[in-house]
């Protein structure tokens, strides 16, 4: 069966520091793989997908995320946090159907 | 445009009681889905629709009921509510392709006593 998984329930980082959410899928087939936000008391947001082509995905809010096939991972990066940037982050896969199975989350703090 | 939709935004219910939890989106998506939302556990899915006159059941199907009303719209039937299905409700639409994102609702919150 598909799996997601997203190491670290929880990661704290400091205002400025780099932003590293990891996430790694398991798949028969290849892969669509989505990165999706959730701000408190609101309902899931996209930040960004990888589909096919470049393997460097770049969404919004400055984030970006890299397909590693050999890694089987989809790590979420951002070169500097923001204090806007607490909120919990979910990892998703798709590709054989049009269902999506969803990571646990991870919920990122940032530190002033 | 409005997006997806749903209300309430908040009920309380005693065991036993039943409710309809309603969804509707404005952006002509063929598949809608219905999932829950607990802590530690992401997002399950309960059932979806992959397009009108469609339903299926999703991972945690037990004690839910849908309906596929139109296109528009996509209701989640509670029929004797369980302490155990206190939770986030969350609606979601999209496209209904295989590497379409979804769409999602600002939830309901459920509280069964």
């Amino acid at each position: 069966a598909q799996s997601v998984t997203q190491l670290g329930s929880h990661v704290s980082v400091s205002e400025g520091a780099l932003v590293l959410l990891r996430c790694n899928y398991s798949s028969s087939v290849p892969p669509y793989l989505f990165w999706y936000v959730q701000y408190p008391n609101q309902g899931l947001q996209l930040l960004l997908k990888y589909t096919t082509g470049a393997t460097l995905v770049k969404g919004i809010n400055g984030f970006e995320a890299e397909f590693k096939k050999s890694e089987t991972s989809f790590h979420l990066t951002k070169p500097s946090a923001h204090m806007s940037d607490a909120a919990e982050y979910f990892c998703a896969q798709g590709g054989a159907t049009n269902k999506l199975i969803f990571g646990t989350g991870t919920l990122l703090a940032v530190q002033p | 445009n409005a997006g997806v939709t749903q209300t309430p935004k908040f009920q309380v219910l005693k065991t036993g009681q039943s409710m309809t939890l309603q969804c509707a989106q404005d952006m002509n998506h063929n598949s809608m889905y219905w999932y829950r939302q607990d802590p530690g556990m992401g997002l399950r899915l309960i059932y979806y629709s992959a397009s009108e006159g469609t339903t299926d059941k999703g991972e945690v199907p037990n004690g839910y009921n849908v309906s596929r009303l139109n296109k528009r719209e996509f209701s989640l039937r509670l029929e004797s509510a369980a302490p155990s299905q206190t939770s986030v409700y969350f609606c979601a639409s999209s496209e209904g392709d295989r590497y379409g994102e979804q769409y999602f609702g600002p939830g309901t919150r459920l509280t069964v006593t």
